[in-house]
């Protein structure tokens, strides 16, 4: 069955240090997510994606952070300069179409430690 | 704004026993879906099931059912003949289905435990 791939899994970076979060969605898929959840707390979305620009973003998608999409196959979220309350799992999400009633597959996502 | 409460933070089950996983949600939209993902230990969100708002029948996909009830807002998943490897974290989301905004909203989840 087609997967989301994240990686890595876990990141450990020094406050203020930059960092990019590789995703590689479902070959054919054309709309993508960032969504976070801070351990013990809810998920929250970060941030959609689709044709080659962002579609909608929430707040806490601030200037730090920005997600591009390189090549045909990657999709990325950076975060220019980290903090401690960043630290948190990163998913990243797809589907094939808008809305969807197939639910988004989801990624296994990378746990992002800042220090 | 949409809001979802999930207000069972743990539950238990005994395997084979069916569990209801309660979800209520508020929104000002008029068309809505609302999912169930599970999050095992592992970490992952596994997609389970969906209701349309306009949807006139209830949900099923295996052995999960969607008890929606609109007028209550309330859209409880079910899990019949629990296993234990149902042991895991429910999130009941929603989002709006004919706005350009595409942002789930999720539900703080229950932990459920699956007892042999």
């Amino acid at each position: 069955e087609p997967e989301v791939t994240q990686t890595p899994s876990h990141q450990v970076t020094q406050m203020g240090q930059e960092v990019i979060l590789r995703c590689v969605p479902i070959s054919n898929h054309l709309y993508f997510y960032w969504y976070r959840q801070i351990l013990g707390q809810k998920v929250e979305f970060l941030v959609s994606f689709y044709n080659n620009e962002i579609s909608e973003k929430s707040e806490i998608f601030d200037d730090q952070f920005s997600v591009e999409r390189p090549d045909g196959s990657n999709f990325t979220l950076k975060i220019r300069s980290t903090k401690l309350e960043d630290s948190a799992m990163y998913f990243c999400a797809s589907s094939d179409r808008d809305p969807t009633n197939y639910g988004y597959t989801f990624g296994s996502g990378t746990r992002l430690t800042v220090v | 704004a949409q809001k979802i409460t999930q207000t069972q933070p743990g539950m238990f089950v005994q395997e084979k026993e069916a569990v209801t996983l309660d979800c209520t949600y508020d929104t000002s939209d008029p068309s809505y879906g609302l999912f169930w993902y599970k999050q095992p230990s592992s970490g992952e969100m596994i997609f389970l099931i969906y209701q349309g708002s306009y949807d006139q029948q209830n949900a099923t996909e295996g052995r999960y059912s969607l008890n929606f009830q609109k007028a209550r807002k309330s859209a409880n998943l079910v899990i019949s003949a629990s296993q234990l490897g149902d042991s895991a974290m429910y999130f009941c989301a929603m989002r709006a289905m004919d706005t350009g905004r595409r942002a789930l909203t999720f539900g703080s989840g229950t932990r459920l435990q699956v007892q042999p």
